[in-house]
């Protein structure tokens, strides 16, 4: 059965502060993963990853995939208040299959 | 340019009711899906829709069913809801293999 785990489930740090959340998948061929941010509701996204090793960088965010041990990471660097959310995982199969296959997300929180 | 739209933002239902529930997808994008989020989880994949087809279905019962029209706008429609029907309900356009975009949801509660 295909799914996605995301790890830690919450963390709590202080305002500057550098995180790294994981994420990793078994699912049947691959296509690619996506992060989102959800705060109140919509999820708006952040990354999609679709090759190993490549750097995907959003100003403080940045994150990255390794297909070989099937899971990425996502880092938060000087994090700000404006940073706590959920952040959620999500994976793609192969065309033909058209269903994000989703982690639990991770509730940060950022403390001033 | 206006994102993906839901209606309505909160909803409240008795057991046993049907409810819709709408989604206009981002312009340009021509295909909807819609995931189901329980508090503290992910979201569940319902279905999507493209060509006004139901394109592909996730673990859901027969009570969940859908539609989309000529302007690829969606609803989606629960009948003989339960409890455990409460959720957020996310709607989710995309075109070809673009990441999907959400809208704010439809919060569902069942009394």
């Amino acid at each position: 059965e295909d799914k996605v785990v995301q790890s830690p489930l919450s963390l709590v740090v202080h305002e500057g502060d550098t995180v790294t959340l994981n994420c990793s998948y078994e699912v049947t061929n691959f296509r690619s993963l996506l992060w989102y941010k959800q705060e109140k509701k919509a999820p708006t996204f952040l990354f999609m990853l679709t090759s190993s090793g490549i750097e995907k960088k959003s100003g403080r965010l940045s994150s990255i995939l390794d297909k070989k041990e099937l899971f990425s990471i996502l880092n938060i660097t000087a994090t700000q208040t404006g940073d706590s959310a959920i952040y959620l995982c999500a994976v793609e199969a192969s065309l033909g299959n058209y269903q994000l296959i989703w982690g639990a997300g991770t509730k940060l929180i950022i403390k001033p | 340019d206006a994102g993906v739209t839901q209606s309505p933002t909160h909803l409240i239902k008795t057991r046993g009711q049907q409810v819709t529930l709408r989604c206009s997808p981002k312009s340009g994008h021509d295909t909807v899906s819609w995931y189901q989020q329980a508090l503290g989880q992910g979201p569940q994949f319902i279905f999507q829709y493209y060509e006004e087809e139901e394109r592909q279905r996730g673990n859901f019962p027969d009570r969940f069913s859908g539609h989309q029209f000529p302007n690829y706008s969606s609803e989606l429609n629960v009948n003989a809801l339960l409890l455990g029907d409460s959720a957020l309900y996310l709607c989710a356009s995309s075109f070809g293999l673009q990441p999907q975009h959400f809208g704010d949801g439809t919060r569902l509660s069942i009394l």
